[in-house]
């Protein structure tokens, strides 16, 4: 089954304790991408990356960094969570074309607490 | 940047009205998708329109893409409690970063 993996789904953490969400795909996509979910703000675009090594910064970059070792994953990591990182977090996969993007897959989500 | 807005923010109809949302960006935009969000869900790709003025229907769904390919439309005809859901628009910066609307929020009473 096709389909976009996140771990954990549920994560409460105290300030400043890195961690690490995982997020997998099997349908060999080369663009991937994490987006966070606020409240009356949609989905903003935290990190993109078009293929292996290849990772540019989105909208919202600040306080993350991830890292495109593997074609299939795309981990996101927090170095020193704070609080305003509090949020939904949903990774996508994609393929991707010369002048467009395809439909973008996403991943169940994960519902991080930063207190 | 690039800024994608979403209107109505809410919409609440009484089943079997139609609903419209519409997409506005910024900029010009290489192609806009249409996702659907159900309450405790993940967003679902519905349609990618790519052409000028394009139009595409999806049983009781229809999709527009403006022909200044900066503005896009989706209308439900018919609505019925499964369309529940807040719809997004998502502006593609051609092939690279992907910039969505706030979204509209649709509810549908029996």
């Amino acid at each position: 089954e096709a389909q976009v993996t996140q771990n954990p789904r549920y994560l409460i953490t105290v300030t400043g304790k890195k961690l690490t969400v995982t997020c997998s795909q099997n349908m060999n996509h080369e663009y991937m991408s994490w987006y966070r979910q606020d409240p009356g703000l949609g989905l903003r675009q935290i990190y993109y990356s078009m293929n292996v090594e290849v990772t540019d910064k989105g909208d919202v970059p600040e306080g993350y960094k991830v890292s495109r070792k593997e074609k299939r994953n795309f981990p996101l990591i927090l170095e020193s969570p704070s609080p305003n990182q509090t949020s939904l977090y949903f990774c996508a996969s994609s393929a991707s074309g010369t002048f467009y993007s395809y439909e973008q897959y996403f991943g169940p989500g994960t519902r991080l607490t930063v207190t | 940047g690039q800024q994608v807005m979403q209107i109505p923010q809410y919409q609440h109809v009484q089943e079997g009205e139609d609903f419209t949302t519409y997409c506005n960006s910024s900029t010009t935009l290489s192609n806009i998708q249409w996702y659907k969000q159900r309450p405790g869900g993940h967003p679902v790709f519905l349609i990618q329109l790519v052409k000028s003025g394009e139009v595409k229907k999806q049983k009781r769904l229809t999709f527009q893409f403006g022909e200044a390919k900066k503005n896009s439309s989706l209308h439900i005809t018919a609505t019925q409690t499964t369309d529940v859901g807040t719809y997004f628009c998502a502006g593609d910066n051609y092939g690279q970063n992907f910039v969505f609307g706030p979204g509209t929020r649709l509810s549908v009473l029996p």
